[in-house]
């Protein structure tokens, strides 16, 4: 399993509403992030995990927490979102936490609409 | 800071075509350069990359050198497709301990029948 999975791909929620994104890999990858991407704009990261740890946040708001309850898995916890929120939400994964000669392996992401 | 700097898009140009997309970049130390593809509604992927002076990456008909005495990481293909249509990243990482990847602003590539 070479892959990382993004659910749910599309998501619609209120501002008022809670609503999570989950993430999954099976390649024993040690370093996960978060990524936000606005339409033809290149990724903007917003959390690391490192061997479960959070390692690195982007001076992200709040209203963003991002989870990591074992190696395989990521959330990112959504609450109270704005509009300007709006944007597709890219998990990507790294085989070693500290590889600088490694690829990022990315998701297809999930669109998110904040109405 | 690090920085990657990648011509304005789009590129337009007709199946089989020659295509460069000029990618330079700013760092201390030596980093590893990457470019990554992003299809329509996906996530990126890498395409190629090169971790030392001289090194060339290529996949799919895609070639790129790492060129320090320019510092630069041009993408290249000899002949492109539609399917290629696509946005194109080029990043670095590894500079100051730092695995993190900076990426450029992104170049979109339209190709034509």
């Amino acid at each position: 399993d070479t892959e990382v999975t993004q659910t749910p791909k599309h998501l619609v929620m209120g501002m008022t509403n809670k609503k999570s994104l989950k993430c999954e890999q099976h390649m024993g990858h040690r370093a996960m992030y978060w990524y936000k991407q606005k339409a033809k704009k290149p990724p903007e990261l917003m959390f690391v995990y490192s061997y479960e740890k959070l390692s690195i946040n982007e001076s992200v708001p709040s209203r963003f927490s991002p989870e990591c309850p074992n190696s395989s898995l990521l959330n990112l916890h959504l609450h109270a979102l704005q509009p300007e929120d709006s944007a597709l939400y890219l998990c990507a994964s790294n085989p070693k936490a500290g590889g600088q000669n490694e690829k990022l392996f990315f998701g297809s992401g999930t669109q998110l609409s904040v109405l | 800071g690090d920085s990657v700097t990648q011509m304005e898009g789009p590129v337009t140009l007709s199946e089989e075509a020659f295509l460069t997309i000029n990618c330079t970049y700013t760092a201390t130390g030596y980093p590893s350069l990457f470019w990554y593809v992003q299809y329509p509604g996906e996530g990126l992927q890498l395409l190629l990359k090169a971790t030392k002076a001289d090194d060339k990456g290529s996949n799919k008909g895609f070639e790129a050198t790492y060129r320090k005495e320019t510092t630069s990481f041009h993408l290249e293909k000899g002949s492109v497709q539609v399917s290629d249509s696509a946005v194109y990243f080029c990043a670095l990482s590894g500079t100051g301990g730092s695995y993190i990847p900076t990426f450029g602003r992104g170049t979109s590539l339209i190709v034509h029948p």
